[in-house]
């Protein structure tokens, strides 16, 4: 089956550092790959669609400049949280599927537990 | 804007029986639907993906029922196990057009 790899699992880090959070299709090509974040107890809130090769689409309130999304090949897609604070601290989670239009199932990494202290 | 309501937010029932849990959502434009399974501090595992043009999937004891007209989804797990204790997804996608473009071709 299409897996998903999700790396680090957890991190903590500093106030003021940035962290690089990656998301990998192991056995299939991810055109499309999306990143949430989840507080706990919370459902998932979509920060961002990023299809190969191009630029990524942030959702509302989402700031571009604070959460980078680079999705350059058709297996890897990192999120960077730049100039980490506390309130950034949440669970990230990507999800990726083979095509742009939603047809095929998405597929979901393990997730990363962020603390910012 | 869609909106996607999970009821109930948490239930327990006994080993052995069947659970049901329901998922509607507002705009019935939808392209598919699909059922997730959370472990704690872990991602989403993938149940059973229900195309627009469907009714229902099946998978083992997993049945998911889809009603785009009336904006609900049931996901039916029989003979419940200790096993099935998770949090349950449900995730809409949304079909959306644009205004379109017109063309008109000048022979």
């Amino acid at each position: 089956g299409a897996v998903v790899s999700q790396h680090p699992s957890w991190v903590i880090c500093k106030s003021g550092t940035s962290v690089k959070i990656e998301c990998r299709s192991l056995d299939f090509q991810a055109t499309t790959m999306f990143w949430y974040r989840q507080f706990p107890k919370q459902s998932l809130m979509l920060m961002a669609t990023s299809n190969e090769g191009s630029k990524a689409t942030y959702e509302q309130g989402v700031e571009k400049d604070k959460f980078l999304i680079n999705h350059a090949s058709l297996t890897l897609s990192t999120l960077t949280v730049t100039s980490a604070h506390p309130e950034d601290s949440s669970f990230y989670i990507c999800s990726a599927g083979t095509d742009r239009g939603g047809n095929s199932p998405l597929h979901f990494g393990n997730g990363t537990r962020l603390t910012v202290t | 804007k869609q909106e996607v309501t999970q009821i109930p937010a948490a239930l327990s029932v006994p080993e052995g029986e069947n659970l049901v849990l329901n998922c509607s959502f507002t705009d019935s434009a939808i392209y598919n639907l699909q059922w997730f399974r959370q472990d704690p501090g872990k991602g989403l595992t993938s149940l059973l993906l229900i195309q627009s043009s469907q009714r229902e999937q099946t998978s083992g004891r997993l049945n998911a029922s889809l009603d785009k007209s009336s904006g609900r989804s049931t996901l039916y797990i029989a003979a419940s196990q200790p096993g099935d204790s998770a949090t349950y997804l449900c995730a809409v996608i949304r079909l959306a057009f644009g205004k379109g473009n017109q063309v008109v071709v000048i022979p």
